[in-house]
């Protein structure tokens, strides 16, 4: 099965900061990679799909690129509502994974 | 408006069955796939289970397969999740949520666009 990675863990920042966070895959998912949000108490919400398309509603401060096994979310200018919890997951093939998630905290 | 409810979840004892479900409305539930995730306590998200839009395929986590049940009733716009053998690691909240892609032939590329609020399961005598 294919693992995901996610670095950093956690990160702190603030209002206004551009921050990067990078999921690496243990084999080639092509660009079925996609990023999630997830505030405490609440379902996830669907960010960027095929690694690189914005899902429609979402800012366009937010950004993903990448193919095969490295890929990055780029969030700049960020928001009051952007400190969460973000996830990556890939659906190559029949088996889908998450990655541990990064908290993007103040 | 997309909305997808789970039923309530439920105090099961170890070894214990359960079946969830979820109503769906706001969109034509017979056009997409649909899935479970989970997600323990204070833990990150674990996919479960996923089936197609007909109900022909299904997928299941390796940590589930052989215990857990998916299947859908196009008729009535719902989803369920047949649990069985249940250990305290499958505590968690379960939600489901529906493939963003419409009329996908394919389990590759699922990405999911609308989520329920999720319903929690513990496991414990």
């Amino acid at each position: 099965d294919i693992q995901l990675t996610q670095s950093p863990s956690s990160l702190s920042a603030s209002v206004g900061d551009t921050v990067a966070i990078t999921c690496r895959a243990s084999q080639t998912v092509a660009s079925n990679l996609h990023w999630y949000q997830q505030t405490p108490g609440k379902p996830p919400k669907l960010l960027i799909y095929g690694a690189s398309t914005l899902q429609s509603g979402v800012p366009s401060r937010f950004s993903g690129s990448g193919s095969g096994t490295h890929f990055t979310l780029t969030v700049t200018s960020l928001q009051p509502e952007d400190f969460a919890t973000y996830y990556c997951q890939q659906s190559s093939g029949t088996v889908f994974s998450f990655g541990a998630g990064t908290k993007v905290e103040i | 408006e997309v909305q997808l409810l789970e039923s309530e979840g439920a105090l099961v004892q170890p070894g214990g069955s359960l079946r969830l479900s979820c109503a769906a409305s706001g969109f034509r539930f017979s056009d997409y796939g649909m899935g479970w995730v989970r997600q323990a306590p204070g833990k990150g998200l674990e996919w479960v289970s996923d089936i197609s839009a007909t109900g022909s395929s299904t997928y299941y986590a390796d940590s589930v397969k052989g215990r857990f049940t998916i299947s859908r009733d196009n008729s009535k716009d719902t989803l369920y999740l047949q649990m069985t053998s249940l250990r305290a690691e499958d505590t968690a909240v379960y939600y489901c949520a529906k493939d963003r892609r419409y009329d996908a032939r394919v389990a590759a590329g699922t990405s999911w666009d609308y989520w329920g609020q999720g319903t929690l399961v513990s496991v414990s005598s």
